[in-house]
């Protein structure tokens, strides 16, 4: 039972635009969520990290938590093709601080 | 200028053999991890160590021990490997073990046929 869902699996965005990426956990003892960008070939990089309720934004990236859905959103203003990548979202567990990973979603931004 | 040296970047294996991967980090962290990342299973945590200690084990095969000799230190090796093992090892660390960040080596990737 995967723990941490993620949609959608793959988006495809134009150039300047907005992608708008969705995580939920199913693990009530879950507090704090990470978002990861991995690009191709590479090792997943921490993007972001967010543990109270609202809005957290840097640069073009913002990140949205609702504590009460455990769901939380990454937005991407202005997309560049070097976005282009998997974002995978985790979510770690409040006891044991295990980080649990989503399956990701393959964004391409088009040019 | 890596700060988490996995050894080697690439291994291939015959089916049966065994092989050990290598992992060291330069941050100064405590914690340290092995996750899996295959087609099939996009990013799998295996195991989690703190100050030398096991912490965490979601590795259901006897065949996979994390081996740490050194608090920098933690090394993966493999038994009786079969082309279903094929993957990508990133070894993590983080500064402790509880809501922090994880810092990714670039992985070993490997093959066995």
């Amino acid at each position: 039972q995967q723990k941490v869902q993620q949609s959608p699996e793959s988006l495809i965005v134009p150039e300047g635009g907005m992608a708008s990426l969705n995580c939920t956990s199913s693990d009530r003892n879950v507090d704090y969520f990470w978002w990861y960008r991995q690009h191709s070939g590479k090792s997943p990089k921490m993007l972001m990290s967010i543990f109270s309720n609202g809005e957290k934004e840097e640069g073009r990236f913002t990140v949205h938590l609702n504590k009460a859905s455990l769901h939380t959103s990454l937005h991407i203003r202005d997309s560049q093709p070097s976005d282009s990548a998997l974002y995978l979202c985790a979510a770690s567990d409040t006891n044991t601080g295990k980080l649990t990973f989503g399956d990701g979603t393959v964004l391409t931004v088009k040019p | 200028d890596p700060k988490i040296i996995q050894k080697p970047k690439y291994l291939v294996a015959v089916t049966g053999s065994e092989k050990i991967l290598i992992c060291e980090q330069y941050l100064g962290h405590n914690a340290m991890y092995w996750y899996r990342q295959s087609a099939k299973k996009p990013l799998e945590f295996m195991f989690s160590y703190s100050y030398q200690k096991l912490m965490d084990n979601q590795t259901a095969s006897s065949r996979f021990q994390p081996q740490s000799s050194k608090k920098n230190h933690l090394d993966l090796q493999i038994t009786a490997l079969k082309p279903d093992d094929s993957a990508t090892y990133f070894c993590a660390s983080s500064p402790g073990q509880s809501n922090e960040r994880l810092f990714f080596g670039h992985g070993t990737k490997l093959s066995v046929l």
